[in-house]
């Protein structure tokens, strides 16, 4: 079974540095991996996807994550951090022979501090 | 439409009480998944929906949750005799047919069971 662990429950981070969120994943084959951003009250936003091909992403607002298989992660990072980042951010798992239903991490909230 | 649409935004009920949660897929969406988001957590899977028919349902955590999706597009998570514990946020994905596909979430019902 798939499972995903993001062992920061809380990070602060001043504006302007440079951000690296981790996570880690369990699963037999290449899985598909997402970041996605949950603003207060707000849904989940993707924000990049990897499939198969390059392991280095780029997403939106700034954002990239690289796929490193031998260490079972997709950690995201950010070179310089705005105000406006501060939300919660929640990677995921997804497998297309389990219909790609995802399985997400319990999550990271990102502080900024001006 | 533009984006998946959940109705009600916020729903809370009395302990005991049946509730219907409603989910608009993006048009043309073949799959379609239920996501329950529970305080501090992240989404936890509950049932996919390929075309009419659950494809998955080893999510729903008992007998009380069921949904339905007749016509392959609108779907409705029903909860009966609801518990406290059933308060969460409730949210709905869809996503196109084949690999390389991404899930798009709509905002979620927050239900509050009292």
């Amino acid at each position: 079974a798939q499972s995903v662990t993001q062992p920061d429950i809380h990070i602060t981070v001043s504006e302007g540095a440079s951000l690296e969120l981790r996570c880690n994943y369990s699963y037999g084959a290449t899985p598909y991996l997402f970041w996605y951003v949950q603003s207060p009250g707000q849904g989940l936003q993707l924000l990049l996807k990897y499939f198969s091909g390059d392991t280095l992403v780029q997403g939106i607002k700034g954002f990239e994550a690289e796929f490193k298989r031998s260490q079972s992660s997709f950690n995201l990072r950010k070179p310089s951090v705005h105000w406006s980042d501060a939300a919660e951010y929640f990677c995921a798992v997804g497998a297309p022979e389990y219909g790609n239903k995802l399985v997400f991490g319990a999550g990271t909230i990102l502080r900024v501090k001006s | 439409g533009a984006g998946v649409s959940q109705t009600p935004s916020n729903k809370v009920t009395e302990k005991g009480k049946y509730v219907e949660l409603r989910c608009d897929p993006i048009s043309g969406h073949t799959a379609l998944y239920w996501y329950r988001q529970s305080l501090g957590q992240g989404p936890e899977f509950l049932i996919y929906f390929q075309g009419t028919g659950a494809a998955d349902d080893s999510g729903l955590p008992n007998d009380r949750f069921f949904a339905v999706r007749p016509e392959g597009s609108v779907s409705t998570l029903k909860i009966q005799r609801t518990e406290r514990g059933d308060s969460a946020v409730y949210l709905c994905a869809s996503s196109s047919l084949g690999m390389n596909t991404e899930a798009f979430f709509g905002q979620g019902t927050r239900l509050t069971v009292v």
